[in-house]
């Protein structure tokens, strides 16, 4: 069974402090894909990035940033000196080879000015 | 390219009425999905559409049907709407190349009474 962890429910921090929201994912497939999106308080849902289960490199984005460990079947976010815009829930997501998405329950981040 | 589009935006039905949600997407993509959240949660699996003419079960398909009109259509109905049954609905669509992304619609909030 696959299964998706935020054990984070929520956060709150203070504008311009670095922090990282953890994700980790239960499979038994061997091509899988991870994705993190944002969904702010308008609702919508946003892309923020897909990772392959075959691609551990790490990825930078602005003040995005990614940690993909296999080893421990992580898939941790983190965002450096974050703002008030990026308050919102985020929900990290597992897809395997069947098509069969499964999204964590989210965590809230609230950056307080 | 309007990306996914869902109608209605919002809808009040009374228990045991029935109901079609309508997803179109323009993307040319084979996947379609079918998700509801339900307040504070994440997102869960309703049905999904690996390909035209092809739909499989998610998490909680129980009260819904699917139909995956053409490559473009995938619409989500409520046969007998149930008060359980109130949520926000959102279509997704997504392609097959790996570094596709999933593109969600604004969703649809759907109240029973």
């Amino acid at each position: 069974a696959q299964k998706v962890t935020q054990a984070q429910t929520e956060i709150s921090v203070v504008e311009k402090e670095d922090v990282t929201l953890d994700c980790v994912y239960e499979t038994r497939d061997t091509t899988y894909y991870l994705f993190w999106y944002k969904q702010p308080p308008s609702g919508e849902l946003v892309f923020l990035i897909r990772r392959n289960s075959f691609d551990e490199q790490n990825e930078i984005s602005g003040r995005y940033s990614w940690n993909f460990q296999k080893s421990t079947s992580s898939f941790n976010f983190t965002i450096t000196a974050s703002q008030v815009v990026d308050s919102a829930v985020y929900f990290c997501a597992l897809l395997n080879y069947g098509q069969n998405f499964v999204f964590g329950p989210g965590t809230r981040l609230s950056v307080l000015p | 390219n309007a990306g996914v589009t869902q109608t209605p935006k919002f809808q009040v039905l009374k228990t045991g009425q029935s109901m079609t949600l309508q997803c179109a997407q323009d993307m040319n993509h084979n996947s379609m999905y079918w998700y509801r959240q339900d307040p504070g949660m994440g997102l869960r699996l309703i049905y999904y559409s690996a390909s035209e003419g092809t739909t499989d079960k998610g998490e909680v398909p129980n009260g819904y049907n699917v139909s995956r009109l053409n490559k473009r259509e995938f619409s989500l109905r409520l046969e007998s709407a149930a008060p359980s049954q109130t949520s926000v609905y959102f279509c997704a669509s997504m392609g097959l190349d790996y570094q596709e992304t999933q593109y969600f619609g604004p969703g649809t909030r759907l109240l029973v009474l």
